[in-house]
């Protein structure tokens, strides 16, 4: 079983819809998470870091559940700019540190 | 420099012959991390470094793998005598000091490999 898991879509949903992703990890001890977007052919760059009581950075929403062990991701009023592939990260546990652990990325196509 | 630099950009070998990756991270970021990316997947952790220690290298597929980071600063990731199942694109990311234990990581644009 992977660490980290997706669904790796696509998401497929027109301009203006709203679009839930869910992450679920298997380490309990996991700490601090993130998602992170990735445009085609380009690096991954921090979309936004996740808190326990869940946060809020305009059109974007993270939640942590930590009790069911998962992560989401709501993003409201979609644009076309959202197009992209969204990760999940999370700190897992790894010898005495942690390491970021990345899910393979959930596909999300904006179209008009 | 103002971000992660990462050199080659492409690189092709072929089957056999070593080669070496260079990373360059933003300059006062104590962690870099190296990762590999196969096309529809998240990047897969290999190994990382605090300052010039190696922490963690866990995620180095087999002993052909290496990496170092002598000074603390650049660090290279060499592979020797590659196979065609090495052939993916290497990715570089450095992370400040944590804060409240989280480390955010800013990445390179990466090196992709190609073995014939």
């Amino acid at each position: 079983r992977k660490e980290v898991e997706q669904d790796p879509g696509p998401f497929n949903v027109p301009e203006g819809a709203t679009v839930a992703f869910n992450c679920t990890y298997s380490n309990s001890a996991s700490q601090s998470f993130f998602w992170y977007r990735q445009d085609c052919r380009k690096e991954p760059k921090l979309l936004m870091s996740v808190y326990s009581s869940g946060n809020e950075d305009g059109r974007f929403t993270a939640q942590l559940n930590r009790a069911s062990q998962y992560i989401s991701l709501l993003i409201r009023d979609s644009k076309l700019s959202d197009s992209a592939t969204y990760l999940c990260v999370v700190n897992t546990a790894s010898g005495g540190s942690y390491i970021p652990t990345f899910g393979r990325g959930t596909s999300l196509i904006v179209h008009p | 420099g103002a971000g992660v630099s990462q050199s080659p950009r492409y690189k092709v070998t072929k089957r056999g012959q070593d080669v070496a990756l260079r990373c360059d991270p933003i300059s006062g970021h104590v962690s870099l991390y190296w990762y590999r990316q196969a096309l529809g997947q998240g990047p897969e952790f290999l190994t990382y470094f605090n300052y010039e220690a190696q922490q963690d290298k866990s995620g180095l597929p087999n002993d052909r793998f290496s990496a170092e980071r002598p000074e603390g600063s650049i660090s290279t990731l060499t592979i020797q005598r590659t196979e065609q199942r090495d052939s993916a694109m290497y990715r570089c990311a450095s992370s400040p000091p944590k804060i409240a234990g989280a480390n955010v990581l800013t990445f390179g644009a990466g090196s992709r490999l190609t073995v014939l």
